[in-house]
């Protein structure tokens, strides 16, 4: 139950493209697809932005969108805004019913 | 709309016990496992217990099992964690959550503190 890898901050000017990384391994990212990405704003509780790695729940704009390549999924948020500075967290499901977290990712509009 | 409305945080000494209530509306709570989720102050989140829709299973991070126990009751809409021998490192604010691969839905979260 080891928790997957995000780089500790990330930033951006307004308008521009940011990629947060999640690395796992075969027995949560790569062997599932089942990767989330939340945001979560200075003292307030996650939301979920993206789900089953690509998926948008309703509400939540395009410029947010993910993937996943072998053992890495990906969030990029494009036309960066200020409202989108905040914590992100991915999450994998790593199999016997078992949910890991990455450590969270910092992100900054510069 | 969906809400989840967690209550029983507080301040309690290592060693002792602690329950949690998640009250939940907005949808039918029945037809979906939720889970607890924590947070320590200042770091991550961590995932702590699940339980499926009828109760009939219950999955838990190796740090609690042995020590907490994750319950609901259907009839309540209502979600439970029940925390023995706590721990230090057991300080965090716990969230409920819905769903068994990912956490749809959140609630707002309640503290709780182990300290002498």
């Amino acid at each position: 139950q080891s928790a997957l890898t995000q780089p500790p901050s990330a930033s951006g000017s307004p308008g521009q493209s940011v990629t947060i990384s999640c690395t796992g391994t075969s027995s949560d990212v790569g062997g599932y697809n089942y990767v989330s990405w939340f945001q979560q704003p200075p003292g307030k509780a996650p939301k979920l932005m993206i789900y089953e790695v690509s998926k948008r729940p309703s509400g939540v704009p395009d410029r947010f969108s993910g993937s996943k390549s072998g053992n890495t999924a990906s969030l990029t948020v494009s036309g960066l805004q200020a409202e989108d500075e905040a914590d992100y967290y991915c999450s994998s499901y790593a199999g016997n019913n078992n949910l890991v977290f990455g450590g969270g990712t910092k992100l900054t509009v510069l | 709309e969906v809400q989840l409305v967690e209550s029983g945080g507080g301040l309690v000494q290592p060693g002792g016990s602690l329950r949690l209530s998640c009250t939940a509306s907005g949808f039918t709570f029945s037809n979906y496992w939720m889970k607890w989720v924590r947070q320590a102050p200042g770091k991550g989140l961590e995932w702590v217990a699940n339980i499926k829709e009828d109760g009939s299973e219950k999955y838990y991070v190796d740090s609690v099992k042995g020590r907490f126990t994750i319950s609901r009751d259907n009839a309540k809409n209502s979600l439970s964690l029940q925390m023995d021998s706590l721990r230090v490192d057991d300080t965090a604010v716990y969230y409920c959550a819905r769903g068994k691969y990912s956490c749809a839905y959140w609630g707002q979260g309640t503290l709780v503190t182990v300290s002498s």
